[in-house]
């Protein structure tokens, strides 16, 4: 099965300093899709960020940016001027080539200290 | 323009009870999808539907559950007999295949089977 690697369970960072979340990612294909999704307390999934895998420029929202590595099949996810309203729980996700399945990765939890 | 919706938003019934949840999609999306989320396993995609015909239903955990789709604007995922280990949340999310392959998140329902 195709899969969705989150290496780090928990991180945590102080307000108003940068953090970076890691994910990497399985695939035998050339073109897919990539995504960061962010789950608060209320359990809510918002989208944060996505990538098309054909695209080399690496996409960024605001205080939101990606680093991504597709040799490596890297994924990463970089916060910028940490707030506390950013303390969720985060995804990686994949489409699934060939169908329309979102594959997730188990999350990293991210706390924001004040 | 309203996001996904789901109905209801907590639900806690009894070992044996019918339960029966609803989503509505964006308006115009032609995708839809049934994901569970427990602490064991994560984020499960149940089942999905493209211009309301099911397309991969290979998550469904066993014949309790069922999900219907009879119109563009609503779905159902029924789960008869329920039991304790249904307890979850369940999310429905949609997307407008082919041109967009971002999933849109509903709130969840959350369940709890005693």
């Amino acid at each position: 099965a195709q899969t969705v690697t989150q290496s780090q369970p928990e991180m945590s960072v102080q307000e108003a300093e940068t953090v970076t979340l890691s994910c990497t990612y399985d695939t035998s294909e050339s073109d897919y899709y990539l995504f960061w999704y962010k789950q608060p307390p209320s359990r809510q999934m918002i989208l944060v960020i996505r990538q098309e895998a054909y695209k080399q420029q690496n996409a960024t929202e605001n205080r939101f940016s990606v680093n991504f590595q597709k040799a490596a099949k890297s994924f990463s996810l970089k916060i910028s001027d940490s707030q506390l309203g950013d303390a969720a729980m985060y995804f990686c996700a994949r489409v699934q080539g060939g169908s329309e399945k979102l594959v997730f990765g188990k999350g990293t939890k991210l706390t924001v200290n004040p | 323009d309203a996001g996904v919706i789901q109905s209801p938003r907590h639900e806690v019934t009894e070992m044996g009870q019918e339960v029966t949840l609803r989503c509505k999609p964006i308006s115009g999306h032609n995708s839809l999808f049934w994901y569970r989320q427990t602490m064991m396993r994560g984020l499960e995609l149940l089942i999905y539907f493209n211009n309301n015909v099911p397309i991969d239903d290979s998550g469904m955990p066993e014949d309790r559950f069922s999900a219907k789709m009879p119109n563009a604007s609503f779905s159902t995922l029924k789960i008869q007999p329920s039991e304790p280990r249904d307890s979850a949340v369940y999310f429905c999310a949609s997307t407008l295949w082919g041109i967009q392959e971002t999933q849109y998140f509903g709130p969840g329902t959350r369940l709890l089977v005693l």
